[in-house]
């Protein structure tokens, strides 16, 4: 299935540096999200976008910046990121609707390694 | 906020046998769970989820459970293979947005 498709796979990043992570979704879907998978931790959701507005910020710090040019792609710039933020990044997508209640899709996902 | 509880953490059984995972929320409102299944290196990818108007749902060997009066649902696998070892996470959302929250996930190991 490569319905989301996510890139780099792997990425290793001094603190300093400034990098993006792409996502793209070939659905039709008009909702993405990104979730962080850390070791021994729930999926924790970071940022949703509906119909190409942010809808959701969970506390997320300001060192991670998501972009959603439109409903097809969905980027995370990360900048001075901090060695605890090493972990998975997944990319999902659904149709978006008040009620809640549609199947999310995940990309495989970059695994980001902080120096 | 929402909160999911996932138990066991690890679960292990032999081949043949049923292993069952058990979920619990804390909001009322949510109305919607889906099971997910992520082997090691891949990406998580639904296996099966339900909605509040229901109380259970089946897919061939997979089946899940739902109490909304107690606020717990629960995965039922039969028939286990080795190829079913994997870990299982369990959500729940509410509401536009369609946010989901996760619970700690099940490591299921079936022995051959």
């Amino acid at each position: 299935e490569t319905g989301v498709t996510q890139t780099p796979r792997h990425l290793v990043m001094g603190m300093t540096n400034k990098k993006s992570l792409k996502c793209e979704q070939h659905l039709g879907h008009n909702a993405m999200y990104w979730y962080k998978q850390s070791a021994k931790k729930p999926l924790e959701l970071m940022f949703v976008y509906s119909l190409e507005e942010r809808v959701e910020n969970n506390s997320v710090p300001s060192r991670f910046s998501p972009e959603c040019p439109n409903s097809s792609h969905l980027f995370l710039h990360l900048h001075t990121l901090q060695p605890e933020d090493s972990a998975l990044y997944l990319c999902a997508s659904s149709q978006d609707a008040q009620g809640g209640d549609q199947p999310q899709h995940f990309g495989d996902g970059t695994r980001l390694s902080i120096l | 906020g929402e909160n999911v509880e996932q138990h066991p953490s690890t679960l292990s059984v032999q081949e043949g046998d049923s292993a069952v995972i058990k979920c619990t929320y804390s909001d009322s409102a949510s109305n919607y769970f889906p099971w997910y299944k992520q082997e090691l290196g891949k990406r998580p990818q639904l296996i099966i989820d339900i909605r509040s108007n229901v109380g259970e749902k089946k897919d061939q060997r997979i089946a899940v459970t739902l109490n909304k009066t107690a606020k717990h649902f629960s995965l039922h696998i039969t028939e286990t293979q080795p190829e079913d070892s994997a870990v299982y996470f369990c959500a729940a959302s509410k509401g536009a947005g369609n946010m989901l929250t996760f619970g700690g996930g099940t490591r299921l190991m079936v022995k051959p």
